[in-house]
């Protein structure tokens, strides 16, 4: 069955660290996205991605950083400089044009302390 | 800068009943309109898309309407069961390359 798989389901790590969650799609879709959501805020647009070795910023890009180096690879790095890096993290891909549902992964829980 | 609000925030009802999730967006040069379904702890499941030309789309017991020239759309649920319980969410994409706008999601239970 074709999907987004995103790994780990639950993260933690200390202060100060760097770390990178994965996100990996096999329905051969060209464009890839990374949200974060919080209670009572919605969804925020990270980063995006609509074709490889390519990547724009979304709405709250600082302290993330991504790579697109394979069509089926999106890693979003949550970096030390993230003030508050603790949410959940959703992957999403889709193919271009007006008929294209996004579809996203299950997400990963990255908790902070 | 487009805004797309969702009210209530919570929704209860027994099962049975037919009911209708509002959706409104400030900026009506929309592109396409989504719903969207997340359980706890999930990521979100495409329900329907519309396009900025349809007027409605139909999934099953599910319905959703487009009023651009209102800013809003409507998520239709017939004879709702407890499995319809979850967070529904729309979102409006402006542009063919631009990026979606989420409403915050209303969260709907549905009592046996």
């Amino acid at each position: 069955d074709g999907g987004i798989t995103q790994s780990p389901k639950y993260l933690f790590r200390k202060e100060g660290q760097n770390v990178t969650l994965s996100c990996e799609q096999n329905l051969n879709h060209d464009a890839m996205y990374w949200y974060r959501q919080d209670p009572g805020q919605g969804l925020r647009l990270i980063y995006y991605s609509q074709i490889v070795n390519d990547f724009q910023k979304g709405d709250i890009a600082e302290g993330y950083s991504v790579s697109r180096e394979k069509k089926e690879s999106f890693p979003l790095t949550v970096t030390s400089a993230q003030k508050n890096p603790t949410a959940f993290y959703l992957c999403a891909s889709s193919t271009t044009g007006d008929l294209s549902p996004l579809h996203f992964g299950n997400g990963t829980r990255l908790t902070v302390t | 800068k487009q805004e797309v609000t969702q009210i209530p925030a919570a929704l209860s009802v027994p099962e049975g009943e037919n009911l209708v999730l509002n959706c409104s967006f400030t900026d009506s040069a929309i592109y396409n309109l989504q719903w969207f379904r997340q359980d706890p702890g999930k990521g979100l499941t495409s329900l329907l898309l519309i396009q900025s030309s349809q007027r409605e789309q139909t999934s099953g017991r599910l319905n959703a309407s487009l009023d651009k020239s209102s800013g809003r759309s409507t998520l239709y649920i017939a004879a709702s069961q407890p499995g319809d319980s979850a967070t529904y969410l729309c979102a409006v994409k402006t542009g063919a390359n631009s990026k979606l706008t989420f409403g915050k999601g209303i969260t709907l239970s549905v009592r046996p």
